[in-house]
């Protein structure tokens, strides 16, 4: 257990319709990033934030939004999906910064596995 | 220019004899650090080893061992002892810093397949 929690573990909807994933991070992480993986991909840089502020961002749609909250969970919410979308989505979270006592790896959440009909 | 790559889309592997697992990167930044992730076909994604930039010392995490050439910028994952259950996906990483913090950058991966 990583102790990154993601919600929903499987969302069905169809096209042109809108969903919300949650993240929520390991206990004193401050960083949150999102990932897609599509279909035998490699996992596709999304959007990060650190500390509920936008850190930065990857190949991330105009379709698709973020945001984190004073609580650190997140949300990446995907609006007027397409066949296309359909992926997992990953969360992970890091503590931040690395430092001595820790190596600052990724700690990734089971993620939400989006399919679009 | 690619961070990280992976060239061998595909491994396989007889069970009992050991595998590496080919990773080159690239940073000018002299703080940085490499992991390995394993991805099995269940799809979460299993931390495996950590190297730091200024470690001097190969990481080893059991089985697995981290093969760091600095001055090739390489990071090859060693298996030993192979097993069935190390049949996954397995992603090098490295995490760098940019002027946003700390970024990371995974490769495409490689898919390991352990025959009996």
């Amino acid at each position: 257990d990583s102790g990154v929690t993601q919600t929903p573990k499987h969302l069905i909807t169809a096209t042109g319709q809108r969903v919300t994933l949650r993240c929520s991070p390991r206990s004193g992480d401050l960083s949150v990033y999102w990932y897609q993986q599509s279909l035998d991909q490699g996992l596709q840089f999304l959007i990060q934030y650190y500390n509920g502020e936008e850190r930065a961002k990857g190949n991330i749609l105009e379709r698709f939004s973020a945001q984190q909250f004073p609580d650190l969970h997140s949300e990446l919410n995907l609006s007027s999906l397409e066949l296309g979308d359909s992926a997992l989505y990953f969360c992970a979270s890091s503590v931040g910064r690395s430092t001595v006592r820790n190596t600052g790896e990724l700690f990734f959440g089971e993620g939400s596995r989006l399919t679009v009909l | 220019a690619q961070k990280i790559t992976q060239t061998q889309p595909g491994m396989f592997v007889q069970e009992k004899e050991a595998v590496t697992l080919d990773c080159t990167y690239d940073t000018s930044d002299q703080s940085y650090g490499l992991f390995w992730y394993k991805q099995p076909s269940s799809g979460e994604m299993i931390f495996l080893i950590y190297q730091g930039s200024y470690d001097e010392q190969n990481a080893t995490e059991g089985r697995y061992s981290l093969n760091f050439q600095k001055a090739r910028k390489s990071a090859n994952l060693v298996i030993s002892a192979s097993q069935l259950g190390d049949s996954a996906m397995y992603f090098c990483a490295m995490r760098d810093r940019s002027n946003t913090g700390n970024q990371f950058y995974f490769g495409t991966g490689t898919s390991l397949t352990v025959i009996p």
